[in-house]
């Protein structure tokens, strides 16, 4: 089965400093992992997605993440936080294939000036 | 920009009313899916299609059906409105080789 966590509910950083938002996973397969964003009252925007090539992906918006098998994690991170990434970041497993996508619960990301 | 489309965005109705949430894709996915969001909370899948004559419930129990006549509409129908149902409804669709998903910017319903 299928499983995903998002360590953190809540993350504030000040503008310009690091942005780090935890994700773990847990799958019976090789898993396809993504990030999504979502503005207030908008649909989801992807971020970036891992499908077993690099283990280091780069997204849009200057985003990355790692892709850690020994680790299930799958960390989402970017150097600098801007006002406009204020937002709810969301990491998603699936099977490629499949209709199951697993969803976490969410980390709401406040960027104080 | 996704090529996924919603309408209507925000609604709001009385109870027993009858209500159509349209989602359109035109990329020419042959997966598609509803899911509900509560305010700030994670998604829930309600329905899926794999193609045309195909629909499935989802994880999360709802009293809603849907219909997919044509590869492009996935519309998603209340019969019968109640307080209960207010929530926001994303459509999505799902490309076959990598999985991504691409969602529409949702409809918010509210049944008062």
């Amino acid at each position: 089965a299928q499983s995903v966590t998002q360590l953190d509910s809540h993350v504030s950083v000040s503008e310009g400093t690091p942005v780090l938002l935890r994700c773990n996973y847990s799958s019976s397969y090789s898993p396809s992992l993504f990030w999504y964003v979502q503005h207030p009252n908008k649909g989801l925007q992807l971020l970036l997605k891992y499908t077993s090539a690099a283990t280091l992906v780069k997204g849009i918006n200057g985003f990355e993440a790692e892709f850690k098998k020994s680790e299930t994690s799958f960390h989402l991170t970017k150097p600098s936080a801007h006002m406009s990434d204020a937002a709810e970041y969301f990491c998603v497993v699936s099977e490629i294939g499949t209709y199951k996508y697993i969803f976490g619960t969410g980390t709401r990301l406040k960027v104080l000036a | 920009e996704a090529d996924i489309y919603q309408t209507p965005r925000y609604l709001v109705i009385g109870t027993g009313k009858k209500i159509t949430l349209e989602c359109s894709q035109t990329m020419g996915h042959d997966k598609m899916y509803w899911y509900q969001q509560d305010p700030g909370m994670e998604l829930h899948l309600i329905h899926y299609s794999y193609g045309v004559n195909s629909t499935e419930k989802g994880d999360l129990s709802s009293e809603s059906t849907v219909s997919r006549i044509r590869t492009e509409h996935f519309p998603l129908t209340l019969e019968s409105a109640r307080p209960s149902h207010t929530s926001q409804y994303l459509c999505a669709s799902s490309e076959s080789r990598t999985g991504e998903l691409f969602f529409g910017e949702g409809s918010r319903l509210t049944v008062l």
